[in-house]
């Protein structure tokens, strides 16, 4: 079965500086993903950047960067420069393969908060 | 990037009424689509994979008659809630896959619904 975990309920970050979203994972599968989703108040899903298990470097996308650590079996996402608007939910989520049909898991979520 | 449209955002109706929610991939064929439900401050919990052309898989403890998934078409997903009550409200969100690996589900923008 497979699990994932976010420790961190919630963080305070000041603006401009950067932070470390905690992410750990638990699957005997050897093919995996990792994904982390933004969720503001307002509900809706916005994806922010992914990490394959065989992928050899960190995935970045702007700002965002997963600091994957296959060993420790841990996904962080770092955000950098944090600004008023990353203020939000972040789920960390890994992929379960059914068919060609991917099916996330998530975590319980991190609330960030940004503060000036 | 790929979009994902549901309807309605809002819905507030009387106990024992039947709700329908539509989920749509604008631009891209969903052979598989993914309901989800999620409770105030927690995560998505799954309930059920939708599959175009056949018969949704539901997840442990989701009540297949309470919630009825139709695909009807590769862009279209629909979930109905019947006879609802109060304990049926909740956020439910949609989502898309383009199929398999590194490609993110894509997210509708959810459906709050509120039971009186």
């Amino acid at each position: 079965a497979q699990k994932i975990t976010q420790t961190q309920p919630g963080m305070f970050v000041q603006e401009k500086e950067a932070v470390t979203l905690d992410c750990t994972y638990d699957t005997s599968d050897p093919s995996y993903g990792l994904f982390w989703y933004k969720q503001p108040s307002s509900g809706e899903m916005i994806f922010l950047i992914y990490q394959g298990s065989y992928d050899q470097q960190n995935a970045t996308e702007g700002r965002y960067s997963l600091n994957f650590q296959k060993a420790r079996k841990s996904a962080n996402l770092v955000i950098s420069a944090s600004q008023l608007g990353d203020s939000a939910m972040y789920f960390c989520a890994m992929r379960e393969l059914i068919g060609t049909a991917s099916k996330l898991t998530f975590g319980t979520g991190t609330r960030l908060q940004v503060t000036l | 990037g790929a979009v994902v449209s549901q309807h309605p955002s809002r819905v507030i109706c009387k106990s024992g009424t039947s709700v329908k929610i539509e989920c749509r991939s604008l631009d891209f064929q969903a052979t598989t689509m993914f309901w989800y439900r999620q409770f105030p401050k927690k995560s998505l919990m799954l309930m059920a994979t939708s599959n175009e052309g056949s018969k949704a898989t539901y997840e442990q403890g989701v009540e297949k008659d309470k919630f009825l998934i139709n695909h009807a078409s590769l862009t279209l997903s629909t979930l109905t809630v019947t006879s609802a009550h109060p304990e049926d409200s909740s956020f439910y969100i949609c989502s898309a896959s383009q199929g398999y690996s590194n490609q993110p589900q894509h997210f509708g923008d959810g459906t709050r619904l509120s039971i009186l």
